[in-house]
Order: structure tokens, then sequence, then C-alpha cells
């Protein structure tokens, strides 16, 4: 079946540090997000790509980036991670076909904490 | 841009009861989608119920139906015969027409509790 995994699912690093988050779909989709969600806000919208190549900022993107080399993989990295960042992550896929809905589907999470 | 905002950070049910789970949102455009998501304590996000910007019917799945004013820009959520398997997070969200997927845009969530 296919699926949307995201690892590690927890991990705790230092200020400073870079960090990366890994997602992988094999649903094909074109289209990937980046959420962040924290007690208080919801979740929010990090980065989004709707293709390989292509990348997004979304509402909260300092001090993150991505980058889109094939379809199936879209990795969030924190260059400098701050305690800020303390937060779990969410990566979601989409299609972009004739279903006018193109649910997103989302992975497991990553809960990061940053000391 | 848009916004939506879910004014009850919690709320709680009786096993059995019906609950509503408010929602407003905040937009110019007149072609969107609206959604329902409950993350329980697995974390992981579960769509509940769509909803069509210009379809006039109110989207129902079983339990699970939403009020649908598009005019006051209201989306809430109502859960019939409440299970304890209700209990969660629960996140409405917005999506742009514009574009073939474009990205969501959340609450801030209403945490409902049920009691036995």
């Amino acid at each position: 079946d296919a699926e949307i995994t995201q690892s590690p699912r927890h991990k705790i690093t230092e200020t400073g540090r870079q960090v990366t988050l890994a997602c992988h779909q094999t649903w094909n989709h074109n289209n990937m997000f980046w959420y962040r969600q924290d007690l208080g806000h919801g979740l929010r919208l990090i980065h989004y790509s709707y293709g390989v190549q292509d990348t997004n900022k979304g509402e909260v993107s300092d001090g993150y980036s991505v980058s889109r080399s094939n379809t199936e993989d879209l990795p969030l990295t924190l260059e400098s991670a701050a305690s800020s960042q303390t937060s779990v992550y969410f990566c979601a896929s989409s299609d972009s076909g004739a279903s006018s809905y193109n649910e997103q589907f989302f992975g497991p999470g990553t809960r990061l904490t940053v000391l | 841009a848009q916004t939506v905002t879910q004014s009850q950070p919690e709320m709680s049910v009786q096993e059995a009861e019906t609950v509503t789970l408010s929602c407003t949102y905040d937009t110019s455009e007149s072609d969107y989608y609206l959604f329902w998501y409950k993350q329980p304590p697995s974390r992981q996000m579960i769509l509940v119920i769509r909803q069509e910007a210009y379809k006039q019917q109110n989207a129902t799945e079983n339990r699970f139906s939403v009020n649908f004013q598009k005019a006051a820009k209201s989306f809430s959520l109502k859960i019939s015969d409440s299970q304890l398997g209700d209990a969660a997070m629960y996140f409405c969200a917005y999506r742009s027409a514009r574009g073939a997927s474009t990205p969501l845009v959340f609450g801030k969530g209403t945490r409902l509790s049920v009691i036995a």
C-alpha cells in the first residue's frame, strides 16, 4: 500500500546543530508540504513543493530549508537549530489530478526537541 | 491571507450525546474547500469530513455532519452519538481552490473530551 513516512519519529538535538528531517511518500504525488504543530497555534506551513526542483516558502519558513530532487522525498533542514524550533513536524502530500479535493495525506509526525 | 478561527480551545461531551465544534474563516475568495481533521493521541492526522464551497448541501459522514454557512463564513462540525474514541484534537482547515493543491490553513484546534 502507498504511504507517507517520516524519520526519525523523535529527535533531540542541541542548539546550533544542523538537523534534517526526512519525508518519503510512495503515492507518486507531485505536491509535498511541511507543517509544524505547536500548542496554541495549530499547524502552520513551513515550506511546500509542487514538483521536482520546485520549492516555496510558507508562513514560518525562517530557519528552514527544503530541496526536491525527486518525486518521493522532501527533506526539511534546520540550518542551525534553535529552541524556538522545538515542535512536532508533519509532512503531507497530495495529487494534482482530476479530483477537486486533492486530499492531503499526512505522515505520522516527528517530535523534535532542541536543547 | 486567509485565516481560520476556532473559538473553543476545549469542549466536553457525555458519551452518546451530541456536540458541535465551531469554526469561522476569513477569505475574499468565492471558491475553496473546508475540512475537519481529527488528531487522536497517536498524533496521526485523520480527515473527518470535507466540504466544497460551491455546494450548498451540508456534508455528512456517518455520525459527523457540518453546518456550512457560506455568507457567515462559518463551518461547524456536529458529532452525534459521541463515543469514547471521538476524544481527540479537532482542527478546522481551509484550502483555496485557486490551484490544483494549495496548502492548508489550519485553525488552532479544539480539544474534545468524551465523558463516560
